[in-house]
C-alpha cells in the first residue's frame, strides 16, 4: 500500500512572501502525485499532477512543484501568495499499476496567508 | 455543465437513525468514490466502485453501505452501526485510470445529535 506524510499540520505566511508545502510518500511500486486545494466547505480541486517527464510541474494558480524520486518527496511551491490562497492543501499518491484511480491521502496543510 | 452533485449540504439526524447521502454525476466516468473527511485526518476511502453493480470495502466501510445501480448514481448510507457518523462526507469520480484527475463534490456535513 502508499502512504502520505504532510509534514506541516498549519502553515501561516504573509502576503506575497513564498510558500512551499512539504510532501512525503512511502511506496513498494512507482506511483502518480497530486496536489489538490480545498477552501472551506467545499470538495477538493485539482492543483498539479505528476505522471512522467519533467520533475518540475506548474499547476493552476501560480502553484508548482518538485517531485524527487530520491527522497520521495513531492514538495509545493508559490512563489509570492495571496490572501485567496488560504486554504486546506492536499498531497496524494496512487499507484501506476493499478487500473483504479484510487488515492491515498495525507493529512493536509493548513495555508493561512496573512495580510 | 458536467459534475458531481452532492445532495444535500447539510444534514442532521438523531442517533440511531439511517441515513442517506447522494451523489450524482453527469460526467460519464465508471469509477465513483466516497471518502469521509475529519479535522486533521486528511481524507479516508470508505467504498469504491469502478462499475455499475459492484463495489469494493475502502479502509472505514463499517458501518456504511452503498449501491451502484446506475452509472450515474452512488449513494452512501450511514447506518446506527456506525460508531462516530459526525463529519465531512465527499464524493469523488474517475475515469478508469490511476494517473487520472478525481473531480469532488461540494461535501455533505453531517450531524448526529
Amino acid at each position: 500500500a502508499q502512504s502520505v506524510t504532510q509534514l506541516d499540520s498549519q502553515v501561516p505566511v504573509f502576503e506575497e512572501a513564498p510558500v512551499e508545502l512539504r510532501c512525503n510518500y512511502s511506496s513498494s511500486v512507482s506511483v502518480y502525485l497530486f496536489w489538490y486545494v480545498q477552501y472551506p466547505n467545499q470538495g477538493l480541486q485539482l492543483l498539479l499532477k505528476y505522471l512522467s517527464g519533467s520533475t518540475l510541474v506548474k499547476g493552476i494558480n501560480g502553484f508548482e512543484a518538485e517531485f524527487n524520486k530520491s527522497q520521495t518527496s513531492f514538495h509545493l511551491r508559490k512563489p509570492s501568495v495571496h490572501i485567496s490562497d488560504t486554504a486546506e492543501y492536499f498531497c496524494a499518491v496512487s499507484a501506476q499499476s493499478s487500473t483504479l484511480g484510487r488515492l491515498y491521502f495525507g493529512r493536509g496543510t493548513q495555508l493561512t496567508v496573512w495580510p | 455543465d458536467g459534475g458531481i452533485t452532492q445532495s444535500p449540504k447539510y444534514l442532521f439526524r438523531k442517533e440511531g437513525q439511517n441515513v442517506t447521502l447522494s451523489c450524482e454525476q453527469n460526467l460519464n466516468h465508471d469509477a465513483m468514490y466516497w471518502y469521509r473527511q475529519d479535522p486533521g485526518q486528511g481524507l479516508r476511502l470508505i467504498y469504491y466502485s469502478q462499475i455499475v453493480n459492484d463495489f469494493q470495502k475502502g479502509d472505514i466501510a463499517e458501518g456504511y453501505s452503498v449501491s451502484r445501480e446506475k452509472k450515474e448514481s452512488f449513494p452512501l448510507t450511514v447506518t446506527s452501526a456506525q460508531k462516530n457518523p459526525t463529519a465531512f462526507y465527499l464524493c469523488a469520480s474517475s475515469i478508469f485510470y490511476s494517473g487520472a484527475e478525481a473531480f469532488f463534490g461540494q461535501g455533505t456535513r453531517l450531524t448526529v445529535v
